[in-house]
């Protein structure tokens, strides 16, 4: 079946390193791939999205590229700031009236 | 309105109780999906609307837990004879169906179920 398998956390750097957050994913045809985020006290939000291979998506200096020849899709970010302190959820959708399904999530922690 | 409410946020209950737990989508959102998060972990399917139609509860983990959409607005989780493994967060979420790419889900802030 469909799954998303991410890296466990937690996660700790230190403010304005780089992050990578590894995510891989099993799934038949060109499922959309996503990242959540959930920050403290918060509802899951949107991060980023990419809908076919090679899409790079994009958002608040994170960025993650569709890999369809490795089933990938890390997190990246260049600098990371305190208010980046969350747990991200990797995730995927098969088609668009499907269900989403999540990763297990990884807690990231960002010392001052 | 303008995001998905849910309510109660937060609920105690006691082993045997009944609780349902209502998920207010976008208005216009045709969608509707229940999730299940429990402490530590990734949020888990339950079941997915369209409509009032459910065309999906392979998620349900028991035949305690039933949902309904009967307007295709406004949803009610129902969880029955609750147990301690219910406890969790649940997540409702909702989306307008796009013709192409990826629908995007709004979640709910959720709602915290406590089972003693």
């Amino acid at each position: 079946g469909n799954s998303v398998t991410q890296m466990e956390g937690p996660v700790t750097l230190s403010e304005e390193a780089f992050l990578t957050i590894n995510c891989t994913y099993t799934a038949t045809g060109y499922p959309s791939l996503f990242w959540y985020v959930q920050y403290p006290g918060e509802g899951l939000q949107l991060l980023l999205k990419a809908t076919k291979a090679d899409d790079k998506g994009s958002n608040k200096g994170f960025e993650a590229t569709y890999r369809k020849e490795t089933t990938s899709f890390h997190l990246e970010k260049g600098s990371v700031q305190v208010s980046d302190s969350a747990v991200y959820f990797c995730a995927l959708r098969k088609n668009r009236d499907d269900k989403i399904i999540f990763g297990k999530g990884t807690r990231l922690h960002i010392l001052p | 309105g303008a995001g998905v409410s849910q309510s109660p946020r937060y609920k105690v209950a006691k082993r045997g109780q009944d609780v349902a737990l209502r998920c207010d989508p976008i208005s216009g959102h045709v969608s509707l999906f229940w999730y299940q998060q429990a402490l530590g972990q990734g949020p888990e399917f339950l079941t997915y609307f369209q409509n009032e139609a459910q065309l999906d509860k392979s998620g349900l983990p028991s035949d305690r837990f039933f949902a309904e959409r009967p307007e295709g607005s406004v949803s009610t989780l129902k969880i029955q004879r609750t147990q301690q493994e219910d406890s969790a967060v649940y997540l409702c979420a909702s989306s307008f169906p796009l013709r192409s790419g990826a629908n995007v889900l709004t979640f709910g802030a959720g709602s915290r179920l406590t089972v003693l």
